[in-house]
């Protein structure tokens, strides 16, 4: 079945750096999903994507979405810690109505 | 205020028993879903509603049952068939049935069986 995969599992940061983080799917997607996750919290959307070769922003956080849409990156510049936490990404599984998550990138950040 | 609730945050239950998870949602959303979460895992579905009196399968549904007799509430029972219970269970809605809608999750229940 369609399977979304997360890499890095695990990246540690320097506060200020830069890092990406980066989501394969094994099938094409109709749409993509960005999910955060604070320590002891729960998953909080960020952003959808949809169209080929799609790239959106929000503040310090870039997303990018393949032109084959089976992959699909986050940016983040300027790590803060408020940053950290573990991102997850998310697309539909092929024949019903539901999302298949990745195993998510926990960030750390050291100040 | 809208939003997912879900109660207890801990519960503590012995092996053997089963043990309910409740989840409510005020905003008037069609689909809800039940997650598990382990450690350096991702969320795995496990049952999933499209409208009121439905539900589907999700991929680790067994030793778990669900019922939806009203939109707002999706509760989760988790049987003592389930071989591995202790978890970060998350209830998650959205507004339709389509995929493309995001999703709305709740501050979750971690479950300890002792």
């Amino acid at each position: 079945g369609q399977q979304v995969m997360q890499i890095p599992q695990y990246q540690h940061v320097q506060e200020g750096e830069d890092f990406t983080t980066y989501c394969n799917s094994s099938t094409t997607l109709s749409n993509i999903q960005w999910y955060k996750q604070r320590p002891g919290g729960h998953p909080v959307f960020l952003i959808q994507l949809v169209k080929s070769g799609e790239v959106k922003k929000q503040k310090r956080l870039t997303f990018q979405f393949g032109e084959a849409k089976k992959n699909s990156s986050l940016h983040i510049t300027a790590t803060q810690t408020t940053d950290v936490g573990t991102y997850f990404c998310a697309g539909p599984t092929s024949n019903d109505y539901k999302l298949s998550f990745g195993a998510g990138t926990t960030v750390t950040v050291r100040a | 205020d809208g939003g997912i609730t879900q109660s207890p945050k801990y519960l503590f239950r012995k092996e053997g028993q089963n043990v309910t998870l409740s989840c409510e949602q005020n905003l008037n959303h069609d689909a809800m879903y039940w997650y598990r979460q382990d450690p350096g895992q991702g969320l795995r579905l496990i049952y999933y509603s499209q409208i009121v009196n439905d539900f589907q399968k999700g991929d680790i549904a067994e030793g778990y049952s669900v019922s939806r007799e009203k939109k707002e509430s999706f509760p989760l029972t988790v049987t003592s068939a389930q071989k591995n219970p202790t978890a970060f269970y998350l209830c998650a809605s959205s507004i339709g049935v389509e995929v493309t809608s995001e999703q709305f999750f709740g501050p979750g229940t971690r479950l300890t069986v002792l």
